[in-house]
């Protein structure tokens, strides 16, 4: 599991409400990503994270916020959770080398927004 | 816009049976090709990759083949088994990760 861990693995959260899920890993990786997954689109890339305090948008940013400020830890942040961020968010590490490129995933949060 | 088409949404095969896979890109400028396993309730295990400069990819029963020219790649699950039984995505990579819409495979005992 490349050593990542999310928290919290379940959340339900009513509209309008901030909600911020964590991204932990241990072995000192780089770059981070968060996506989410919907039925039907796969996954989509949200935020991702170069390095400390380097982060950048993804395809779907709009309505979260990212921070890195330990190598350790990604953090995604919906400031005003609506029912269209309902989802099972991902986080991901990439390992980079000469010959790949290979990014590895966490086990999900499932997030629910009533 | 949709860069990464996949198909079929979803796959029935008996055990035993090839499973394929398809997937066609946009983007030529995409230098990675990876395919992805998910089980229910866990996040995506990366199978196998291929870089453009092959055009096929063999790791155990699972082949990646890989068309540059059409701008698709597909990948095969020789002597499918029950435990292949999962939803698989393809994606594409210049700098950033591209998926496809995922397939979901049931392979029949």
């Amino acid at each position: 599991d490349a050593g990542i861990t999310q928290s919290p693995r379940h959340k339900v959260t009513e509209t309008g409400t901030p909600v911020t899920l964590r991204c932990h890993q241990t072995e000192n990786h780089r770059y981070m990503y968060w996506y989410r997954q919907d039925p039907g689109h796969g996954l989509r890339l949200i935020h991702y994270s170069y390095g400390v305090k380097d982060t950048d948008k993804g395809e779907v940013s709009d309505g979260y916020s990212v921070s890195r400020s330990k190598t350790e830890d990604f953090l995604l942040t919906l400031e005003s959770a609506t029912s269209s961020q309902t989802s099972v968010y991902f986080c991901a590490i990439k390992e980079v080398d000469l010959s790949s490129y290979e990014q590895y995933f966490g086990p999900g949060t499932r997030l629910t927004v009533t | 816009q949709q860069q990464v088409k996949q198909s079929p949404q979803s796959l029935i095969v008996q055990k035993g049976g090839i499973s394929i896979i398809n997937c066609a890109y946009e983007n030529t400028a995409f230098d990675y090709f990876p395919w992805y396993q998910q089980f229910p309730g866990k996040g995506p295990a990366l199978l196998i990759a291929i870089r453009p400069d092959v055009s096929e990819k063999k790791e155990g029963r699972f082949t990646i083949s890989f068309n540059k020219s059409a701008k698709q790649f597909s990948l095969h699950i020789m002597d499918s088994q029950p435990g292949d039984s999962a939803t698989y995505f393809c994606a594409a990579s210049v700098r950033q990760l591209t998926f496809g819409s995922g397939t979901q495979l049931t392979v029949l005992p």
